[in-house]
């Protein structure tokens, strides 16, 4: 099946600095999904971006489908975003979402 | 509220007692899934069902069996649970439309002793 790479496994940040988390995948996609774990074990979705840019508040993601990868950016951290960031996609012809192993995010404050 | 319920959230059991695990979502959705979460191994995916009456197996489907009679439901049946089943278990449910997120319930916490 498809692989999916996720990098940093760990990062830790003071509050307000701003991240890049990497998501790599190893064939063409055609359904990219990023979703944060909180805490509490509650997962959240943050994106559906098989391609492209999109902008939530102070998290944006980018998939450049065609290099395989896609970036997710938080800005101005908050300890609110600390928790396990998970990126999951599903390959072209497939029905099956695979999920990366995440990356851990601490903001400390 | 558009929601994912699974219950119960924590569960103790022993060694080869059957058990269940059920899974609820009000939002008409088609998909429904289920994995297990796991540390440094992130979300495996158990079994998933694109509609009432068909499923297929994920990656991890050993030891696990599920049904999907109604689209609302799709339970997750431990036949006879073992220790290496102690996880953590989501449910997913969501639509077959392009651009449709995945939505999670809370998670069942099951330890097999």
């Amino acid at each position: 099946g498809i692989q999916v790479e996720q990098s940093p496994p760990d990062l830790i940040l003071q509050e307000g600095a701003n991240s890049t988390l990497r998501c790599n995948f190893s064939d063409s996609v055609n359904n990219l999904q990023w979703f944060h774990q909180n805490p509490w074990g509650q997962l959240i979705n943050l994106f559906y971006i098989p391609s492209g840019t999109k902008q939530n508040g102070r998290l944006s993601a980018t998939t450049v489908a065609t290099e395989r990868y896609s970036l997710l950016y938080i800005s101005s951290s908050q300890t609110t975003d600390s928790g396990v960031y998970f990126c999951a996609v599903r390959e072209t012809g497939a029905n099956n979402l695979f999920f990366g192993t995440g990356t851990r995010l601490t903001v400390i404050p | 509220e558009a929601q994912v319920t699974q219950n119960p959230r924590y569960l103790i059991t022993v060694t080869g007692k059957k058990l269940t695990v059920t899974c609820s979502q009000n939002m008409n959705h088609e998909y429904m899934s289920w994995y297990r979460q796991d540390p440094g191994l992130g979300l495996r995916q158990i079994y998933y069902s694109m509609n009432v009456e068909v499923t297929d197996k994920g990656d991890v489907p050993e030891g696990y069996k599920v049904s999907r009679k109604e689209k609302r439901n799709f339970p997750l049946i431990l036949e006879s649970p073992s220790p290496n089943q102690t996880s953590l278990y989501f449910c997913a449910s969501s639509s077959r439309r392009d651009n449709s997120p995945l939505h999670f319930g809370n998670g069942t916490r099951l330890t097999v002793t």
